[in-house]
């Protein structure tokens, strides 16, 4: 089974404070992608990246960068932490496309709160 | 660009009864996934659909992609209350080539015991 791990379940920042959330898997995929989740607004894409080191905007991704220095791992970085930051953070990752649509695997999320 | 509709937005059901949700969209897909979150947890995959017409069993869930594959619906038989959670549909963006997917809102499920 694919495994998504993201490091925190939970946690608590202050505004302008720089923050790391960090994202593992396991099943050796190309493509990871990180989405906010807030009520009435289903999942939105922030930032994706298909291979080492690259990375893509998504829909939302002011306020946010991104880092992929190995294949397994991409954090998502709050370069400066804002109250409407606030929200529950998830990480996907699937194989490349290849002729067949694989799905996204997520993880548990990560609940933030910016104080 | 692509949008997915999800209706209903949220049900409230009694334990025993048959569930249906679907969703729609204005452009064809070629693959449809079925996802659910439990309350405070990450989505789960249910069902993938890779053939206009399918119709796929998972346990008492039930998904078919659409003759048109401008749809799809999702069934849950004899819910009970573990069935509790947010279902969500999704199919891969057509935009740029990309390894995106497009979601829709969500069908919020309540399960009275």
């Amino acid at each position: 089974d694919v495994k998504v791990t993201q490091s925190s379940r939970y946690l608590v920042k202050r505004t302008g404070e720089k923050v790391f959330l960090e994202c593992v898997q396991d099943m050796d995929h190309e493509n990871m992608f990180w989405y906010r989740q807030d009520p009435g607004l289903g999942l939105r894409l922030i930032y994706f990246s298909y291979d080492v080191k690259m990375k893509e905007k998504g829909d939302i991704p002011e306020g946010y960068s991104v880092s992929r220095e190995k294949k397994e791992r991409f954090s998502l970085i709050l370069e400066s932490a804002s109250t409407n930051q606030t929200s529950m953070y998830l990480c996907a990752s699937s194989p490349p496309r290849d002729g067949s649509n694989q799905p996204q695997h997520f993880g548990d999320g990560t609940r933030l709160s910016i104080l | 660009g692509q949008q997915l509709n999800q209706s209903p937005q949220s049900m409230f059901i009694q334990e025993g009864e048959d569930v249906s949700m679907n969703c729609t969209s204005s452009s064809i897909f070629n693959t449809w996934l079925w996802y659910k979150q439990d309350p405070g947890e990450g989505p789960v995959l249910l069902i993938a659909l890779y053939k206009a017409g399918e119709l796929t069993s998972n346990g008492r869930l039930t998904a078919q992609f659409g003759i048109t594959r401008k749809d799809s619906f999702l069934n849950i038989s004899a819910s009970i209350p573990s069935d509790v959670g947010i279902y969500f549909c999704a199919g891969p963006s057509t935009q740029g080539g990309s390894e995106k997917l497009v979601f829709g809102k969500g069908t919020k499920l309540t399960v009275n015991p």
